[in-house]
């Protein structure tokens, strides 16, 4: 059965460092989504990207958030200068337009991101 | 978005039906009734959805109270891998908004 990947599965990192986090959607799949989990609390919608450009975003997405399908596989999330807060699991998702109303998402194993 | 009453968790025996339970009192017309579970350590999992009709796939049924304002996630035969945190959810749109669902446990 197909499923999301996401690479790598843990990223420790110095806080004012960028990072990259790295997906691989389910391969006819069109829309792609970024949420984060910190430890503990609920996961958190950040963002959405359909037909290569953001169509909604949260308020926790802020200008240090970007994402980028720099080819036809991969989905990126990168954060410019993390922060201890920034520290989180983080999820990908992917869904393809149904007939039954909003798409089934299919979310990857997570990346546990640690900001020192 | 339209809001979720669940309860904060349930317990269950194995091999025994469970019946989760959820409101949703300002739930509209538009708003499909989604069911995700999260297992420990991994990402968010579908489970089922619905609009009006009662609903079965291979890992549940979601009956669908007939006003709308309330729907059941029923796990036939519970086993220890079905110990979880379930969200209900309603959603018109593509944007999941997760609460902080019910953690079910499961005892052997």
């Amino acid at each position: 059965e197909p499923e999301v990947t996401q690479t790598p599965s843990h990223q420790v990192t110095q806080m004012g460092q960028e990072v990259i986090l790295r997906c691989v959607p389910i391969s006819n799949h069109l829309y792609f989504y970024w949420y984060r989990q910190i430890l503990g609390q609920k996961v958190e919608f950040l963002v959405s990207f359909y037909n290569n450009e953001i169509s909604e975003k949260s308020e926790i997405f802020d200008d240090q958030f970007s994402v980028e399908r720099p080819d036809g596989s991969n989905f990126t999330l990168k954060i410019r200068s993390t922060k201890l807060e920034d520290s989180a699991m983080y999820f990908c998702a992917s869904s393809t337009p149904g007939l039954a109303g909003p798409d089934t998402q299919y979310f990857g194993p997570g990346t546990r991101l640690t900001v020192l | 978005d339209a809001k979720t009453t669940q309860p904060n968790s349930m317990e269950s025996n194995e091999e025994e039906p469970v019946h989760l339970p959820c409101n949703h009192s300002t739930i509209s017309g538009t708003d499909y009734i989604h069911w995700y579970r999260q297992l420990p350590s991994q990402g968010p999992e579908y489970v089922i959805h619905g609009l009006t009709s009662n609903v079965n796939n291979r890992m549940a049924s979601l009956a669908i109270a007939e006003d709308r304002k309330s729907s059941t996630l029923i796990l036939h035969r519970a086993t220890l891998r079905d110990a979880a945190v379930y969200y209900c959810i309603l959603s018109r749109d593509d944007k999941i908004i997760f609460g902080k669902g019910t953690r079910l446990h499961i005892l052997p």
